[in-house]
């Protein structure tokens, strides 16, 4: 079975300021992991992912995540936060020893609040 | 492209009227899913096609509600009767059946039973 844990309802930060959402996973084989930012009345939008490779994933508008093997986790983080960064995040996990048909499994979702 | 459709964006029904959303994935997307958002529950998938075929339909709450996918361009959920608990947004989401492929989510439907 594979899971996420969000630890966090809701992270506050100042604009300009580094912010850090934080996600782990368990999955029983290697993971593929995602980041999607849900505005508000909006669907889901894809960020990053990791596959494989570099465990420092580049995303949209400004966004990175570090993979951790050893801890198991994928926390999302961007060195400036705009307001307009201002959003409900979420991770997903999907095994990579599923093979066939497997789908994503989210996490809770963090709100993240940037006050000007 | 014009990414995942969803219609209608808002509907407001009364308990014990029947409701169907439907969902036209992106063009050349296999696989289609359709997701419940609640404050009290996150997001729940409730039922997964590939192909047109149902995969997996565990996360169906009910017999009340029914998805059905026709062809590789249109999918509907109906419930049927609705209750009040059953108001939420519900998201389809399309994708390209691999597993490193991300999902591309439609703008959702909110459903109000009143």
């Amino acid at each position: 079975a594979q899971s996420v844990a969000q630890p966090e309802d809701q992270v506050n930060v100042a604009e300009g300021n580094p912010l850090t959402v934080k996600c782990t996973y368990s999955v029983s084989g290697n993971p593929y992991l995602f980041w999607y930012v849900q505005y508000p009345n909006r669907g889901l939008q894809f960020l990053l992912k990791y596959i494989t490779g570099d465990n420092l994933v580049k995303g949209s508008y400004g966004f990175e995540a570090e993979f951790n093997k050893s801890q198991t986790s994928f926390h999302l983080k961007k060195p400036s936060a705009l307001v307009s960064d201002s959003a409900l995040y979420f991770c997903a996990v999907r095994d990579r020893m599923n093979s066939g048909y497997s789908t994503l499994t989210f996490g809770k979702g963090t709100m993240l609040l940037v006050s000007p | 492209d014009a990414g995942v459709i969803q219609s209608p964006r808002h509907e407001v029904t009364e308990m014990g009227q029947e409701v169907t959303l439907r969902c036209k994935p992106i063009s050349g997307h296999n696989s289609l899913f359709w997701y419940r958002q609640t404050m009290m529950r996150g997001l729940e998938l409730l039922i997964y096609f590939n192909n047109n075929v149902p995969i997996d339909d565990s996360g169906m709450p009910e017999d009340r509600f029914s998805a059905k996918m026709p062809n590789a361009s249109f999918s509907t959920l109906k419930i049927q009767p609705s209750e009040p608990r059953d108001s939420a947004v519900y998201f389809c989401a399309s994708s390209v059946q691999r597993n490193t492929g991300e999902l591309f989510f439609g703008e959702g439907s909110r459903l109000t039973v009143l």
